[in-house]
């Protein structure tokens, strides 16, 4: 089974509809992140937590809320969808000693018409 | 001035061809470089990691970074189309920062 997996891995959506993608792992790091990737743009943090308790904005939080329901469990809502969320998602952890070595889920591809 | 800069490509080699891919960064408290691969439909993997300046080889892959010149290089020799992917370099200041990552390269092997 994969270390890292999110759900769902593909969704179609509607302008102004509440979304919600899952992160779950098992690799037992405390250490979570939310990515989005566009053609021409790269990665761009959204949220990180680097423990239960702990929730930080990144590069592009606006319009994004998390969650951090437990240490393996780290979810990403889109509270009122719009088209240029359109994107690929992906969820990542690193372990409690390190931000450098991420290990990335499978990713979630959004589309929000 | 962006943080992180990598030119997207595509870059496209023949088969066995020495692959130099790179970035430049402009933050010079980085000290942790790292290059992710990241096939397509996939999430990246990390591929290499290097700490403050110097050279890191692993089997056919070489990382390189140079602090002076804010630049770092991603070299593979003897590449092959299963080294097909796009790239990205990724920075940051200490373990506990997040990191920055390029925008990638994408590489295309050709047989």
């Amino acid at each position: 089974d994969a270390d890292v997996t999110q759900t769902p891995r593909n969704r179609i959506t509607k302008t102004g509809k509440r979304i919600m993608l899952e992160c779950s792992q098992t690799k037992g790091h405390d250490r979570m992140y939310w990515y989005r990737q566009d053609p021409g743009l790269g990665l761009r943090l959204i949220y990180y937590s680097f423990d239960v308790k702990d929730i930080n904005k990144g590069e592009i939080s606006d319009g994004y809320s998390v969650s951090r329901q437990a240490q393996a469990k780290f979810s990403l809502s889109l509270e009122s969808a719009i088209p240029n969320q359109t994107a690929l998602y992906f969820c990542a952890t690193s372990d409690a000693h390190s931000t450098d070595t991420q290990y990335f889920g499978p990713g979630t591809r959004l589309t929000v018409l | 001035q962006k943080e992180v800069e990598q030119d997207p490509g595509p870059l496209s080699v023949p088969e066995g061809a020495i692959v130099s891919l790179n970035c430049t960064y402009s933050n010079s408290a980085f000290q942790y470089f790292m290059w992710y691969r990241q096939y397509s439909r996939k999430g990246p993997e990390l591929l290499m990691y290097t700490y403050s300046s110097g050279n890191k080889e692993d089997g056919r892959f070489t990382a390189q970074v140079d602090k002076s010149s804010k630049y770092i290089s991603l070299f593979i020799r003897d590449s092959q189309p299963s080294d097909s992917a796009t790239y990205l370099c990724a920075m940051g200041r200490n373990r506990d920062d997040k990191i920055i990552f390029g925008k990638g390269t994408r590489l295309h092997i050709l047989p």
